[in-house]
């Protein structure tokens, strides 16, 4: 296992069209963790799995957005009707427990035009 | 509310010369205190953590931390930085032990 993994690295879409992400974390670890970054600031949380259990969701998390983890295993962010103000890096980070480190991917850039 | 600052968005320093750069935390309770690096199309990598004991902390690549509690302060040092070391930095803190906090970052600029 060489970390965590996130697909695709860089998407383009139009604005009002749905865009899915998906993440695939270190194997062994249970905890998978969606932040975003947008230009000059650092990552924001955006919702946090248990398992396959969605434990968290921060405010940042619109209506627009969903996440799921089925089976505990990979994750992915889907994010309907895209909005400009959506643009921004996606990171996906997983862990094996409370306060452990967590291992970031290589992130999916969007881009809403 | 809870916040993470780093006060200095750049700094330069040259090849050779110590480091250190600053964060700032406001929490009701001592946090889990973590500091990343983050190279051009890298993802974040972790440095150094802190969650108890000794309050100076070794990490990867030559760094250190110490964390400072009458200060609210967790500041990241290195007594010789290389050209390698040019990357934005960003503290984080989190007392709930998973959504982390990160601050805005600092960049750094290494030159010869």
């Amino acid at each position: 296992d060489t970390g965590v993994s996130q697909d695709p690295r860089h998407k383009i879409t139009k604005r009002g069209q749905n865009v899915t992400f998906r993440c695939d974390p270190i194997s062994e670890h249970n905890r998978l963790y969606w932040y975003r970054q947008t230009l000059g600031q650092g990552p924001e949380f955006l919702t946090y799995f248990q398992n396959e259990a969605q434990l968290e969701k921060s405010r940042l998390l619109s209506d627009r957005f969903s996440a799921e983890r089925p089976k505990g295993s990979f994750s992915t962010l889907e994010i309907q009707r895209t909005e400009q103000g959506d643009s921004a890096m996606y990171l996906c980070a997983s862990s094996s427990g409370v306060g452990n480190e967590q291992f970031f991917g290589p992130g999916t850039r969007l881009t809403v035009l | 509310a809870q916040s993470v600052t780093q006060p200095d968005i750049h700094i330069t320093v040259s090849e050779g010369a110590s480091l250190e750069l600053r964060c700032n935390y406001s929490y009701g309770a001592t946090p889990y205190l973590f500091w990343y690096v983050q190279s051009p199309g890298q993802g974040l990598q972790l440095l150094l953590k802190y969650f108890s004991g000794d309050t100076l902390v070794q990490g990867i690549k030559g760094f250190e931390a110490e964390f400072k509690r009458s200060q609210s302060s967790f500041n990241l040092r290195k007594p010789s930085v290389h050209w390698s070391d040019a990357a934005e930095y960003f503290c984080a803190v989190t007392n709930s032990g998973y959504a982390l906090n990160f601050g805005k970052g600092t960049s750094l600029l290494v030159t010869p």
